[in-house]
């Protein structure tokens, strides 16, 4: 069966600091991943997807960047961070596109 | 407009109680639809999923896709305070890389 990955589960950084967020799924090749953000009290927002291996789309401009270096991992970065960056981070994947499955989330306070 | 609406509540109900949660959309095109259940500081697990228009259900849950009327329900029987969570309705279109999310309904079920 599949299952996914991610972490760390939580942490605290300064504004200024960098981030990396890693997700990696097993038992699939070749799946759709994806990054959300959820504010608090708020909706999913999808912030990247990837279709393949270096294969990155960015849906809303900002001061993150993500990068597929592996088939099934997927990662989330920062040079500087903001305090605007604060949120509960998804990683999620899919194999055929028409649903997708979540891993446990990272939650990034930003101090 | 969004393309999903779902009303945010908070939605209080007594246990035992069928709950009925619903969202509309405005693009005809898609074609799958989605339930996630989402815990307090956890990533969202799916729940139902359900492909044009009709019923499906899973034990106290069912799901109804009514795409003439362009608007999708679940129902929880004989709810439990286990059922407390938000919900979150999503859906597709074919061929498509990316859900689109409601906003997620806060459900409480109060012993």
């Amino acid at each position: 069966s599949q299952t996914i990955h991610q972490w760390p589960a939580t942490l605290v950084q300064p504004v200024g600091s960098p981030l990396s967020l890693e997700c990696t799924v097993e038992g699939t090749s070749n799946p759709n991943l994806y990054w959300y953000r959820q504010a608090a009290g708020r909706g999913l927002q999808l912030l990247f997807y990837s279709v393949g291996i270096g294969q990155i789309s960015s849906e809303v401009p900002q001061n993150l960047s993500a990068s597929r270096p592996q088939d099934r991992q997927f990662i989330l970065s920062s040079k500087k961070l903001l305090l605007s960056d604060s949120g509960f981070y998804l990683c999620a994947w899919s194999e055929v596109g028409n649903t997708i499955y979540f891993g446990e989330g990272s939650w990034l306070t930003v101090v | 407009q969004k393309e999903v609406e779902q009303d945010p509540g908070p939605l209080s109900v007594p246990e035992g109680a069928i709950v009925s949660l619903n969202c509309t959309y405005s693009n005809s095109a898609f074609q799958y639809f989605m339930w996630y259940r989402q815990y307090s500081r956890k990533g969202p697990e799916l729940l139902m999923y359900t492909y044009s228009s009709g019923n499906k259900e899973d034990g106290r849950f069912t799901a109804q896709v009514d795409k003439s009327s362009k608007y999708i329900s679940l129902f929880i029987r004989d709810s439990q305070p286990s059922d407390s969570a938000t919900y979150l309705c999503a859906m597709i279109r074919q061929g498509a890389q990316k859900l689109v999310f409601g906003q997620g309904t806060r459900l409480t079920i109060n012993p």
